[in-house]
């Protein structure tokens, strides 16, 4: 149990296009959901918060006009990369919060954006 | 400031040999620590956490608090342990609703 899916798992797309990446808890809700961002051979950085039926919170340093963050239902959360830009191209993870045995984050598969 | 620290970015050692994946934190409050492991094409999960107390697949983790370390230990390690390992905290109480990363380590377990 406890699987969080993404889609598309990659994607390729023109500099001032627009991509949305979906984040899906398959088998549990998610009241909870989170956005990171991994550039090669380095860490996950937190990127957003997710809340169901709330605005998103960023952290630090993250455009929020940039990264669309939409947690319309408790197992989907969107994160739209409005303009983009060949910076934007990165690896981009989501994870959900549930309760197994305390709380814990369950991380999706990721997508690689590759913007030209 | 909240931060997690690996120094170690490759760590290689023989199969049946003792493994330690060294971190350290930085956080002034009363942090939860994780550990998270990324096999090769695999997503990252969740190893164990330091309120557990637990052994998963042979690995151990002890937080303490004194070094502010939480270094992940294995007496024997074995060619499937070969993963990106990455240490985690939290700050919120125990929540991960802020999970802090490190830079993680690779551990290679050679034949």
């Amino acid at each position: 149990g406890a699987v969080v899916s993404q889609h598309p798992s990659w994607v390729i797309c023109k500099s001032g296009t627009s991509v949305k990446i979906e984040c899906r808890s398959l088998d549990f809700q998610a009241t909870t959901m989170f956005w990171y961002r991994q550039f090669p051979k380095q860490s996950l950085m937190l990127m957003a918060t997710s809340n169901e039926g709330s605005k998103a919170t960023y952290e630090q340093g993250v455009e929020k006009d940039k990264f669309l963050i939409n947690h319309a239902s408790l197992t989907l959360s969107t994160l739209t990369v409005t303009s983009a830009h060949p910076e934007d191209s990165s690896f981009y993870i989501c994870s959900a919060r549930a309760y197994r045995g305390g709380e814990t984050q369950y991380f999706g598969p990721g997508t690689r954006l590759l913007v030209l | 400031a909240q931060r997690v620290t690996q120094p170690e970015k490759l760590l290689s050692v023989f199969k049946g040999a003792p493994v330690e994946l060294k971190c350290n934190y930085s956080y002034s409050g009363s942090p939860e620590l994780f550990w998270y492991v990324q096999y090769s094409r695999q997503r990252l999960q969740l190893l164990l956490r330091h309120i557990s107390r637990e052994s998963i697949k042979g690995f151990t983790a002890d937080l303490n608090k004194g070094e502010t370390s939480f270094h992940l230990k294995k007496p024997f390690a074995q060619e499937e342990d070969s993963a990106m390992y990455y240490c985690a905290l939290s700050g919120d109480g125990g929540s991960q609703g802020n999970l802090i990363f490190g830079k993680g380590t690779k551990l290679s377990v050679k034949p």
